[in-house]
């Protein structure tokens, strides 16, 4: 499987600031999304990150609270906007590799809001 | 949308008993389905994924049985070891690549 990196790991930011959340693949990928994990929840789509245009975002979720990047097929970035104690939670890049649709996940960053 | 249901969401077994946990989707263009483990603090982790053209799956001692009528998905955990506990989750995805995740089951194995 494809060696999915994330940075940062965690990171805890003040309300109303930005944190960018990076996602590195080694390998070109079909597929990118990004999740949102709250605390002792499951996990959540945020959005689909297209490789070279607009990412396409799940429902309660929008480009101005969450923008996305994908310039290549091996690298996205994720910004939480605006921040708010709410969007403490653990953010995960995933891809699907290879295999079609399997899909594995980074090791997450824990951002804590205060 | 897709929406998939798990349940129990909590489980406690004996070590060296059985355990399954069920999921149920709404979607009926879903045809994959698969399961992951996730560890505290740690990354979910893939562990067995089934598509819809089979009804089961073994890998060791775990296996993955699928009722496409039904609609629902089951997974089979059996001599349960104390390693085997942590939250287990179901989802299933169409052919847009999508995974709807299932709210978890948390597996608890007494040694």
């Amino acid at each position: 499987s494809a060696v999915i990196s994330q940075k940062p790991s965690r990171d805890i930011c003040q309300r109303g600031t930005s944190l960018t959340i990076q996602c590195q693949v080694d390998s070109q990928v079909t597929m990118m999304f990004w999740y949102r994990q709250q605390p002792g929840q499951s996990l959540t789509l945020i959005a689909t990150a297209n490789q070279g245009s607009e990412a396409t975002y799940e429902s309660g979720f929008v480009i101005d609270k969450f923008p996305i990047s994908r310039p290549n097929l091996t690298f996205s970035t994720l910004t939480v906007s605006n921040m708010s104690p709410e969007d403490s939670s653990i953010y995960l890049c995933s891809v699907t590799g290879t295999e079609n649709e399997k899909l594995f996940f980074g090791s997450g960053t824990q951002l804590s809001v205060l | 949308g897709e929406n998939v249901e798990q349940h129990p969401s909590t489980l406690s077994v004996q070590e060296g008993d059985s355990a399954v946990i069920k999921c149920t989707y709404s979607d009926s263009a879903s045809n994959y389905f698969p399961w992951y483990k996730q560890e505290l603090g740690k990354r979910p982790q893939l562990i067995i994924d089934i598509r819809s053209n089979v009804g089961e799956k073994k890998d060791q001692r775990i296996a993955v049985t699928l009722n496409k009528t039904a609609k629902h998905f089951s997974l089979h955990i059996t001599e349960t070891q104390p390693e085997d506990s942590a939250v287990y989750f179901c989802a299933a995805s169409s052919n847009t690549g999508k995974l709807i995740f299932g709210q978890g089951t948390t597996l608890q194995v007494k040694p």
